[in-house]
């Protein structure tokens, strides 16, 4: 039971490249969420899906944009990729589709740099 | 916006000494309250949990408090030991988000 999983692990992208961060899950999870994580800021939530089929904008959504495919699965992508976006992201999932009062269960994250 | 403030950003103690790490939320209608272990270069991971119904819970060295009408709850580490060394989140939940603070770095030293 590998719980989720991110891929890469780690990225460098010249700016304006474009990119898709993979994530899977296999508890059988409705809801997905991606988050960056910066030194001294905590975890931000970029976007999230629900349930398979919705997905909705978190506190940081420009420049991302986000695909749940099935309900194993939740991709973010990186159109043209910006030195801003260097960070580390951590894909998370969580049983129910209420976002904020389930326990989440976060990946091992996908350092991006971007030159 | 909703903000969640998380003190103090560093904790240095002696193995064996008790850790307090405390966080204030300003949404009113968060109802879940997670905290979170980071060790370096690795996954955040829920360490203990707590719901608004319940002032208090404990797991074994570890123990979470909440003061709704202060909206204020804080973390209790007794015992310390090397390995609690790491980086701690707090995050407060509602309906549609959970906020996270910015993170206590504790190092326990032998």
């Amino acid at each position: 039971n590998a719980g989720v999983t991110q891929t890469p692990k780690f990225q460098v992208l010249k700016t304006g490249q474009s990119m898709t961060l993979q994530c899977a899950q296999d508890m059988n999870h409705n809801s997905m969420y991606w988050y960056r994580q910066d030194p001294g800021m905590g975890l931000r939530l970029i976007y999230y899906s629900a349930s398979e089929g919705t997905t909705d904008k978190g506190e940081v959504p420009n420049g991302y944009n986000v695909s749940r495919l099935n309900k194993r699965e939740f991709s973010l992508r990186l159109e043209s990729a910006a030195p801003s976006q260097t960070s580390v992201y951590f894909c998370a999932s969580s049983e129910s589709g209420t976002v904020g009062n389930q326990p989440q269960h976060f990946g091992d994250g996908t350092r991006l740099s971007i030159l | 916006g909703e903000n969640v403030e998380q003190h103090p950003s560093t904790l240095s103690v002696q193995e064996g000494d008790s850790a307090v790490i405390k966080c204030t939320y300003s949404d009113s209608a968060s109802n879940y309250f997670p905290w979170y272990k980071q060790e370096l270069g690795k996954r955040p991971q829920l360490i203990i949990d707590i719901r608004s119904n319940v002032g208090e819970k404990k797991d074994q060295r570890i123990a979470v408090t909440l003061n709704k009408t202060a909206k204020h709850f804080s973390l209790h580490i007794t015992e310390t030991q090397p390995e609690d060394s790491a980086v701690y989140f707090c995050a407060a939940g509602g309906y549609n988000k959970l906020i996270f603070g910015a993170g206590t770095r504790l190092a326990v030293h032998p």
